[in-house]
């Protein structure tokens, strides 16, 4: 069985300052590893995954997540926010061996960009 | 980029009566989909997952008779609530799945359905 857990429920923050958003994972088999964004009332945007290869993954808006199987953490990361990073974050993970395609989600971290 | 549309965005609906959610994949062929609830504040949780032309398979505790789940075609699945109760309220979002492109897993989502039972 695989779950996850994000350690912060709520993280606020100022505007153009850096944010880390922590995500950890359990598992037994291989994973995929995902961070979405959710804006109020809205579905799920995909904002970066890993599959296999770099450790490192980007998305286009600036943040970044690295895979680090010693700590089982897929942590994300972005060096300046904006308010429009206001939003839910949820971390999610599937099983990388058999790809089923679901995923288990986190419990959500809010983001709360302040002026 | 391929595109789930799901509908409606958001209904309101009687205690005791049925309500359908339509999750359409637009632009490719949705082999597997993947239905998700979520309650106010809280995360998603799978309640089922459907692949074309069989029986959807549900998670621990999801009511099957309670959450209909038809995946008749490769666009489209539908979730009915049936007999729905003011604890049915939720958000509901489906994530669709299909081949080559559309096969990376989790990439899909539709935009949710508020589902207010009143």
């Amino acid at each position: 069985a695989q779950s996850v857990t994000q350690l912060d429920s709520q993280v606020p923050v100022f505007e153009e300052a850096p944010v880390e958003l922590r995500c950890n994972y359990s598992s037994s088999v291989s994973v995929y590893l995902f961070w979405y964004v959710q804006y109020p009332n809205q579905g799920l945007q995909l904002l970066l995954k890993y599959l296999s290869g770099s450790t490192l993954v980007e998305s286009i808006n600036g943040f970044e997540a690295e895979f680090n199987k010693s700590q089982t953490s897929f942590h994300l990361r972005k060096p300046s926010v904006h308010i429009s990073d206001t939003a839910e974050y949820f971390c999610a993970v599937s099983d990388g061996s058999s790809n089923t395609g679901k995923l288990i989600f986190g419990q959500g971290t809010t983001l709360q960009v302040k002026p | 980029g391929a595109v789930v549309s799901q509908h409606p965005s958001r209904v309101i609906c009687k205690s005791g009566t049925s309500v359908k959610i339509e999750c359409r994949s637009l632009d490719f062929q949705a082999t597997t989909m993947f239905w998700y609830r979520q309650f106010p504040k809280q995360s998603l949780m799978l309640m089922a997952t459907s692949n074309e032309g069989s029986k959807a398979t549900y998670e621990q505790g999801v009511e099957k008779d309670k959450f209909l789940i038809n995946h008749a075609s490769l666009t489209l699945s539908t979730l009915t609530v049936t007999s729905a109760h003011p604890e049915d309220s939720s958000f509901y979002i489906c994530s669709a799945r299909g081949t080559g492109r559309a096969s990376k897993t989790g990439a899909f989502f539709g935009q949710g359905t508020r589902l207010t039972v009143v």
